[in-house]
C-alpha cells in the first residue's frame, strides 16, 4: 500500500539554525512528493515538488527538500529558520492507482528566538 | 492566475440545523476540486472529490454531501449536522491527469456546532 509517514510530530529549532522536517514514503512507481505549509486559521500552501531530475528541490520562502530514493526520504530543508517559519508542515505523494495525494499527518514546527 | 474561493469563513450552527458551504475556482477550467476537512489543527481527511460536473466521489460515510452544479462551483452540505462535523474545512482543485497532481486550497471555513 502507497503511504506517507511524518515521523516527527513536533520540530523544535532556534532561529538562524538549519531545520529539517522529515517524510518517507512508500509507493510502487515513481514518486511524485510535495511539501506543504499551513498558518494557523489557514489554508494549506504549496511550497515544492519533486517529480524527476535533480535530488534537491528548491521552493517558497527559502525551502528545499532532497529527495533520496534509497532511503525513500524526501526531508524539507532550510540553511536559516525563522520565527515566521513556525507553521504546521505537510508532506504529500501521489497515489498511483487514483492520482489523489496521500498525505502525511504533519509536523509543527517551531522556530524559537 | 487561479483563485480558489471559500465561504463563510467562519460558521456557528447548532446541532441538527442544515450545512452549505461554497468554494469557487477562477482562472481554470474543468478542475478536480476536493473536501478536506482537519480536525483540531492537525490531519487531512478527505470527504469528497470531483472531477467533473455531477460527478462526485464519496471517501468517507457521514452525514455530509456534494455537488457541482457548475465547472468551477463546489458544494459541501449537510440536512443535519451532529456535533462531530465541528472542524476546519478546506477545498481544493488541482489540474487534469498528466499533470503533476499538486493541489492548490482555499483559505477554508472553520466549523464549530453547538
Amino acid at each position: 500500500a502507497q503511504s506517507v509517514a511524518q515521523p516527527e510530530d513536533q520540530v523544535n529549532v532556534a532561529e538562524g539554525n538549519p531545520l529539517t522536517v522529515k517524510c518517507t514514503y512508500s509507493v510502487s512507481g515513481n514518486p511524485y512528493l510535495f511539501w506543504y505549509v499551513q498558518y494557523p486559521n489557514r489554508g494549506l500552501q504549496f511550497l515544492l515538488k519533486y517529480i524527476t531530475g535533480d535530488n534537491l528541490v528548491k521552493g517558497s520562502y527559502g525551502f528545499e527538500a532532497e529527495f533520496n530514493k534509497s532511503q525513500t526520504s524526501f526531508h524539507l530543508k532550510k540553511p536559516s529558520a525563522l520565527v515566521s517559519d513556525s507553521a504546521l508542515y505537510f508532506c504529500a505523494v501521489r497515489d498511483d492507482s487514483n492520482y489523489q495525494l496521500i498525505w502525511g499527518a504533519g509536523t509543527k514546527l517551531i522556530i524559537k528566538p | 492566475s487561479q483563485t480558489i474561493h471559500q465561504w463563510p469563513a467562519t460558521l456557528v450552527q447548532p446541532v441538527g440545523s442544515p450545512l452549505s458551504l461554497e468554494c469557487t475556482v477562477e482562472g481554470t477550467s474543468n478542475p478536480n476540486l476536493y473536501w478536506y476537512r482537519q480536525a483540531a489543527g492537525r490531519g487531512l481527511q478527505l470527504l469528497f472529490y470531483s472531477v467533473g460536473i455531477g460527478q462526485i466521489s464519496s471517501e468517507v460515510p457521514q452525514n455530509l454531501s456534494a455537488s457541482r452544479p457548475q465547472d468551477r462551483q463546489f458544494i459541501l452540505s449537510s440536512k443535519k449536522l451532529l456535533l462531530s462535523d465541528s472542524g476546519f474545512y478546506l477545498c481544493a482543485w488541482s489540474v487534469l491527469p498528466g499533470q503533476a497532481y499538486e493541489q492548490y486550497f482555499g483559505p477554508g471555513t472553520r466549523l464549530t456546532v453547538t
